[in-house]
């Protein structure tokens, strides 16, 4: 059973180009989240989707940033006209539908990540 | 606002002795709580969790205790192994209308476990 895949595991773009950032979640999942990584910090949350739509974008910076989760193929993170600060690791997660009793059945399992670096 | 606070930035124990890596949070809402493992250029983990209908939660070495009234966990690793040296994050989501969301991360603890 193949975990989250993500690619490509490294990227590299200098400023004012695009970067796409790609999610493959675990099988059976239907719900991706993507977290961001700053250096010596913690992640912090950006975006969740489901297939073909946007859950929950209240970490997502309001420019450049945008996300998606098609009916077929991976989900993709895009950052247009990228700058030095948003070098980073970018992880996925994806986790399966929780129950609406408890105990939670949504636990997220995470990718290895992208680690781009802005030049 | 840090919702989710890791305050030890690291810890240092002998193999074979008890982790104590603690963890506490603000925001009452939250219902779910995990702990994940990372490694450097690897993405985290999932090691455990434990909802907030328990106060104890154990998988082997490791076990998560959940004291609400206070909004602290603590997850315990026995016995310490050098492989557990890593950073441990804690996360927190909550789920108000039953449906999956976000988790909210602390900042992490270095683990160091010496041979």
């Amino acid at each position: 059973n193949a975990g989250v895949m993500q690619n490509p595991r490294h990227l590299v773009r200098r400023r004012g180009q695009e970067a796409r950032l790609r999610c493959s979640p675990m099988k059976g999942h239907s719900h991706v989240y993507w977290y961001r990584q700053l250096p010596e910090e913690g992640l912090k949350f950006m975006v969740y989707l489901q297939k073909e739509n946007i859950i929950d974008e209240s970490g997502m910076p309001k420019e450049r940033f945008s996300a998606e989760f098609p009916k077929e193929g991976p989900s993709i993170l895009r950052i247009q006209q990228v700058v030095r600060g948003d070098s980073a690791a970018y992880f996925c997660a994806s986790s399966p539908p929780t129950s609406r009793l408890p105990p939670r059945t949504d636990t997220q399992y995470f990718g290895p990540g992208t680690r781009l670096t802005v030049l | 606002d840090q919702q989710v606070k890791q305050n030890s930035p690291s810890l240092s124990v002998q193999e074979g002795r008890i982790s104590i890596l603690n963890c506490d949070y603000t925001n009452s809402m939250f219902d779910y709580f995990l702990w994940y493992k990372k490694y450097p250029a690897e993405g985290p983990t999932f090691l455990i969790s434990i909802s907030s209908i328990k106060d104890k939660n154990e998988d082997g070495r490791f076990t998560v205790f959940l004291n609400k009234s206070a909004k602290h966990l603590s997850l315990h690793i026995v016995p310490s192994q050098p492989g557990d040296s890593a950073v441990y994050f804690c996360a927190a989501s909550a789920n108000p209308t039953g449906a999956n969301s976000k988790l909210t991360f602390g900042k992490g603890i270095t683990l160091s476990v010496r041979p």
